[in-house]
């Protein structure tokens, strides 16, 4: 069975500019989270969709959102980037009942 | 408001010893509990978990102990081996939002030859 499929794996922006990552969840996943990992903050919970519907959401500024399309892929995007949304972005996947989340490889997004 | 958190930044123990990883919450509403091992450029593993309705629970070389009414748990790690060296995030949920996880900062565990 195929893990989780972050695309791009690196990702080069500059300030005020808006950037969109892609996530795969495991086959059969319903729920899809997305978590930022900074050096100053550590892994963070950004918001988690589940059939097409946001089910959970951390305290991100509205810039950060995201949707979930009816095969279970996900997207985040980030409007007007700033330098500290310089991250990985990670996405993670599970059944929709459990707690054990699954992750891919991360995004590593950097603003210049 | 660190509601998970592992005092340790890092932790050297030789091959063959058993590896300890602390971590402590506050947040009492937290019933599930998880470990992840984290090696660079790669996404979190999950380890091994456990249930607030449990104390122990074994896999392997892995055992993740919790004492709620010190609201602690610990990752032992029998015997630690080379490819063990990573950093190890615990992370924790409630039942009400379970796809949600808080992480602490991490344990960077390095097991010398």
């Amino acid at each position: 069975k195929a893990g989780v499929t972050q695309t791009p794996r690196y990702l080069i922006k500059t300030r005020g500019q808006q950037v969109t990552l892609s996530c795969s969840p495991i086959s059969g996943h319903r729920s899809v989270s997305w978590y930022q990992q900074t050096p100053g903050q550590g892994l963070q919970f950004l918001f988690e969709y589940f059939s097409e519907t946001q089910r959970n959401k951390g305290n991100f500024p509205g810039r950060f959102s995201g949707r979930q399309f009816s095969n279970s892929r996900s997207e985040m995007n980030v409007s007007t980037l700033e330098l500290g949304d310089s991250a990985l972005y990670l996405c993670a996947s599970n059944s929709g009942s459990q707690n054990i989340q699954y992750f891919g490889a991360g995004t590593r997004l950097s603003v210049l | 408001d660190q509601q998970v958190k592992q005092n340790s930044p890092s932790l050297s123990v030789q091959e063959g010893r058993i590896s300890i990883l602390n971590c402590d919450y506050t947040n009492s509403m937290f019933d599930y509990f998880l470990w992840y091992k984290k090696y660079p450029a790669e996404g979190p593993t999950f380890l091994i978990s456990i249930s607030s309705i449990k104390d122990k629970n074994e896999d392997g070389r892995f055992t993740v102990f919790l004492n709620k009414s010190a609201k602690h748990l610990s990752l032992h790690i029998v015997p630690s081996q080379p490819g063990d060296s990573a950093v190890y995030f615990c992370a924790a949920s409630d039942t009400g939002t379970a796809s949600k996880l808080t992480f602490g900062t991490g344990t960077r565990l390095q097991v010398t030859l």
